[in-house]
């Protein structure tokens, strides 16, 4: 089992409509969670940092389960430039540093 | 452009040739990680330094992968004797450890292994 899942998609929507994606990741040794974003062939950019009392930037809506071990992202009033992959991203401390453990990514194409 | 550089961006290579890849970190960070990304799949952690010293590294860097910093500035990646599976993307990032310690990626260096 993958220490993060992520439902792969493709979500297929139209602009303007309210997509949410889910997470679950296995190590409990997780302290910390990011929703990434990846254009197609393009780097990794961080989206937003996820925090136990829910988060929002602007259309984006980050939440995380502890309990559950399960981490969410909703995406209102979807954009043309919101369709790119969204990776789901665990830290947990590792020596000094943060070694980040990322999903597969869930592919998001919003319509015309 | 103060952000992360990789170089080259794109490498074909033979299978058994040797490859060595370039990161240039942002200036002020003291921290430098290497990823390996596959089709469809996110980055997998292969390594990472703080300022010149190699603190960790993925059961997935084979003995064919060396990676330095020497000077705790730009880092390099080497392949030896390049398999078909090596093909991927290899990003790096860097963080510095104030604040939140976001990583930044580069653009990595797409490698394609005939």
């Amino acid at each position: 089992r993958k220490e993060v899942e992520q439902d792969p998609g493709p979500f297929n929507v139209p602009e303007g409509a309210t997509v949410a994606f889910n997470c679950t990741y296995s190590n409990s040794a997780s302290q910390s969670f990011f929703w990434y974003r990846q254009d197609c062939r393009k780097e990794p950019k961080l989206l937003m940092s996820v925090y136990s009392s829910g988060n929002e930037d602007g259309r984006f809506t980050a939440q995380l389960n502890r309990a559950s071990q399960y981490i969410s992202l909703l995406i209102r009033d979807s954009k043309l430039s919101d369709s790119a992959t969204y990776l789901c991203v665990g830290g947990r401390a590792s020596g000094s540093a943060r070694q980040l453990t990322f999903g597969s990514g869930t592919q998001l194409t919003v319509l015309p | 452009d103060t952000g992360v550089s990789q170089d080259p961006r794109h490498k074909i290579t033979k299978r058994g040739q040797n490859v060595t890849f370039r990161c240039d970190p942002i200036s002020e960070h003291n921290r430098l990680y290497w990823y390996r990304q596959t089709l469809g799949q996110g980055p997998e952690f292969l390594t990472y330094f703080q300022n010149e010293a190699q603190l960790e590294k993925s059961r997935l860097l084979s003995d064919r992968f060396s990676a330095e910093r020497p000077k705790g500035s730009f880092s390099t990646l080497e392949i030896q004797r390049t398999e078909q599976g090596d093909s991927a993307m290899y990003l790096c990032a860097s963080s510095t450890r104030q604040g939140a310690e976001t990583q930044y990626f580069g653009p990595g260096t797409r490698l394609l292994v005939l």
